[in-house]
């Protein structure tokens, strides 16, 4: 059974860094591109970023790049975003999910999703 | 880049059909076939429910059927049920830098 689980959230003050980990389970995870989606209170769902299997292939949403930095471990399974100069439009629930395939071009499948982890941004 | 356009609401009685719109642009939609549908209930985790415009995953029903024409990207559910009732959200492949868009989510209620 494939299993995605976030943590690392919590309350932080604009400004502030926070790191987010997935880990994941049930599937050869050096197999599988991976994606942070993230919804904020009320809103609907906004892609964040996306890894190849590699970490060969990366993209941002414009509304995070030079911020946050996407990152995997293939030999720990687990999934990273760091996110750096954090602002209260980042208050959001952030899910990892999972990619059918290796790649992230031309891809905008997430097949699996973990239950997510909340980010609040606050001072 | 701004995200796909879907009405913001849908509805109707059990055992009908209502079919959702998600408007892109000829830099997403209408370049790409790669058209996913989520549903999403409050609380859970959101479900694959169409991908690559019209393939539905092993264990969804094929009341859902998804189809695209230009720009548009529609899901069709057929045969509506009490359970069907959930947000429903677009995505798209958007081309440079990877992207992906999402539409702003369609609530669909069932009378």
């Amino acid at each position: 059974e494939v299993q995605l689980v976030e943590s690392g959230g919590g309350l932080v003050q604009p400004g502030r860094s926070l790191r987010l980990s997935c880990a994941a389970s049930g599937f050869a995870f050096h197999d599988h591109a991976l994606h942070w989606v993230r919804q904020a209170p009320g809103k609907g769902l906004e892609w964040v970023s996306s890894i190849s299997w590699n970490s060969g292939s990366i993209g941002y949403a414009d509304s995070v790049k030079g911020r946050f930095t996407i990152s995997r471990d293939n030999a720990k399974n687990s999934l990273s975003l760091e996110m750096n100069s954090l602002r209260s439009d980042d208050t959001a629930l952030y899910y990892c999910a999972k990619g059918p395939g290796m790649a992230v071009a031309k891809i905008s499948t997430f097949d699996y999703w973990g239950q997510g982890t909340l980010v609040t941004v606050s001072s | 880049q701004s995200a796909l356009t879907q009405p913001p609401s849908a509805s109707g009685s059990p055992g009908q059909s209502v079919t959702i719109s998600c408007t892109g642009t000829n830099s997403d939609v209408g370049t790409y076939d790669s058209v996913s549908w989520y549903q999403h209930h409050p609380g859970k985790a959101p479900k694959l429910m169409i991908f690559g415009v019209s393939q539905r995953p092993s264990g969804v029903p094929d009341r859902f059927s998804g189809s695209k024409s230009g720009n548009t990207a529609s899901l069709t559910v057929s045969g509506l049920q009490a359970e069907d009732e959930a947000d429903y959200y677009c995505s798209s492949y958007a081309g440079i830098n990877n992207r992906v868009l999402f539409g702003g989510g369609t609530k669909l209620t069932v009378l």
